[in-house]
C-alpha cells in the first residue's frame, strides 16, 4: 500500500525567502507525481505535474524534483511572496489505481 | 485542463437531512472522483463515477450514505444521506485527463458542508 508522507507539516518563513517542501513516499512504481495547492476551505489548485520519467518540472517560481529510485519529490519555491500563504499537497498517481495524497505542509510567507 | 464548477459552495444543514452535491465539468471526461476532506486532514477517496455504470465506492463509504449519479460525460452528483455532525467536511470534485498519458488530476473548488 502506498504512503506518502510530507515534512514539515508546517512552515514560516520571511518573505523572499527561497524554501524547499519535502514529499516521500514508499512505493516506487508510480506513474505520475503531482504538486497541488490549496487555499483555507477551497478546492485543489494543480501546480506542476511530473511524469515518472522525468526528472524535474517548472513554472514560474516553482521547481519540482522527482527521484523515484529514493522514493522522493521536492517543491522549490523562490523568493516566496505573502501570496504563496497556503497548504501544499503532494499526490501519488499510480498507473491504474486511485491516487494517494500526503497530509500537506501549511506555508506561511511572513511581509 | 479541465474547468470544474460545484453546486453549492457552502452549506449549513441540519442533522438528519440529506444534501446533493452538483459537479460539472467544460468537457467530456471518462471518469469523475468524489473525495472528502474532513477539517485538518488530507483527502479521502470517497467513489469513482463512470458514466453509465455504478459508481466504484472505496472501503468505509457505502451508496445508501454517499448515492451517486453520473447522467453524461460532463456532470455528476454526490447526496450526502441522513446528515450527522461527522459530515461536516469539504466535498471535492475531480476529474484526471485520461485519455492522455498525463492522467493530470484536476479539482472542483469544493463544497464546504457544515452539520448541526
Amino acid at each position: 500500500k502506498q504512503e506518502v508522507t510530507q515534512i514539515p507539516a508546517a512552515l514560516s518563513v520571511p518573505e523572499g525567502e527561497n524554501l524547499v517542501l519535502n514529499c516521500s513516499f514508499t512505493d516506487s512504481a508510480i506513474y505520475n507525481l503531482q504538486w497541488f495547492r490549496q487555499d483555507p476551505g477551497k478546492g485543489l489548485t494543480s501546480l506542476l505535474l511530473i511524469q515518472s520519467s522525468q526528472r524535474e518540472q517548472t513554472s514560474g517560481r516553482l521547481n519540482a524534483s522527482l527521484d523515484k529510485s529514493s522514493g522522493r519529490s521536492t517543491l522549490y519555491i523562490a523568493a516566496s511572496q505573502p501570496g504563496d500563504s497556503a497548504t501544499y499537497l503532494c499526490a501519488v498517481i499510480p498507473g491504474a489505481g486511485k491516487s494517494t495524497f500526503g497530509d500537506g505542509t501549511t506555508l506561511t510567507v511572513k511581509p | 485542463s479541465a474547468v470544474i464548477s460545484q453546486k453549492p459552495s457552502r452549506d449549513i444543514c441540519q442533522r438528519g437531512t440529506s444534501l446533493t452535491i452538483q459537479c460539472q465539468v467544460d468537457s467530456q471526461v471518462t471518469m469523475m472522483f468524489w473525495y472528502r476532506q474532513q477539517p485538518g486532514q488530507s483527502l479521502t477517496l470517497i467513489a469513482t463515477a463512470n458514466q453509465g455504470s455504478e459508481a466504484t465506492y472505496e472501503s468505509g463509504f457505502v451508496i445508501d450514505k454517499f448515492p451517486i449519479s453520473r447522467p453524461n460525460l460532463t456532470f455528476s452528483t454526490l447526496t450526502v444521506s441522513n446528515m450527522s455532525p461527522e459530515d461536516s467536511s469539504i466535498y471535492l470534485c475531480s476529474v484526471d485527463s485520461s485519455g492522455t498519458s498525463y492522467n493530470e488530476q484536476f479539482f472542483g473548488p469544493g463544497t464546504r458542508l457544515t452539520v448541526l
